[in-house]
């Protein structure tokens, strides 16, 4: 079945450092691919989504782009802030049932003042 | 505009005692779903309506696990008998005919 693999478990770092956040998916055809975020004592919240080969999703200083050529989804920011501290899901919903929305294992982000 | 709201925010309970879990969507929000979120992992869908009607329960456990939306609004997820497996934290979310899903703040269960 579809699949979210996200890489990193966990990811330590100091403000003003650059994010990368891997997510790699496995599905037919063009998924619509999410990256939600999840504020301890809080539900997911979504970040944004991009349904298209090379389309870019971004929202507070995120960006990810989509990439069929790899199946990747890969999260990026160039300077974290301490309030971005949070787990992250990569997740992708299938197109011939796109309600149905599966969830990566999630990156927990760890942003030192 | 209010967002969706879900009660109780915590449960204890020994092994074999029923719980139920209430959610309120979003006004208007035709679609809505229960995932169990164990610690430390993804969300997994159980399952999820359009309206009143049940579209996709096949990950539910049925055999304890039961749930219900039966005027196309508010929704309730219960366990008969849990177990200590079933220790997880249960959101619900709803959307508007896309799937740009709106999470409440979840459940914590705990079975002791």
């Amino acid at each position: 079945g579809d699949s979210v693999t996200q890489t990193e478990g966990q990811v330590a770092l100091s403000e003003e450092d650059f994010l990368t956040i891997h997510c790699n998916y496995s599905a037919s055809g063009y998924p619509t691919l999410f990256w939600y975020v999840q504020y301890p004592g809080e539900g997911p919240q979504l970040l944004f989504r991009a349904s298209r080969d090379k389309e870019k999703g971004s929202s507070r200083g995120f960006e990810a782009t989509y990439d069929k050529g790899t199946t990747s989804f890969h999260l990026r920011k160039a300077s974290v802030q301490e309030s971005d501290s949070a787990v992250y899901y990569c997740a992708l919903s299938d197109r011939t049932n796109a309600y149905k929305v599966i969830f990566g294992k999630g990156t927990h982000l760890h942003v030192l003042p | 505009e209010a967002g969706v709201t879900q009660s109780p925010r915590y449960a204890v309970l020994q092994e074999g005692q029923a719980v139920s879990f209430w959610c309120d969507p979003i006004s208007g929000h035709d679609t809505l779903y229960w995932y169990q979120q164990p610690r430390d992992q993804g969300p997994q869908l159980l399952v999820y309506f359009r309206d009143e009607a049940v579209i996709d329960n096949s990950q539910l456990p049925s055999d304890r696990f039961s749930a219900v939306r039966p005027k196309g609004t508010n929704s309730t997820l219960k366990i008969q008998s849990a177990k200590q497996g079933d220790t997880a934290t249960y959101l619900c979310a709803s959307s508007f005919w896309t799937n740009e899903q709106y999470f409440g703040p979840g459940t914590r269960l705990t079975v002791l």
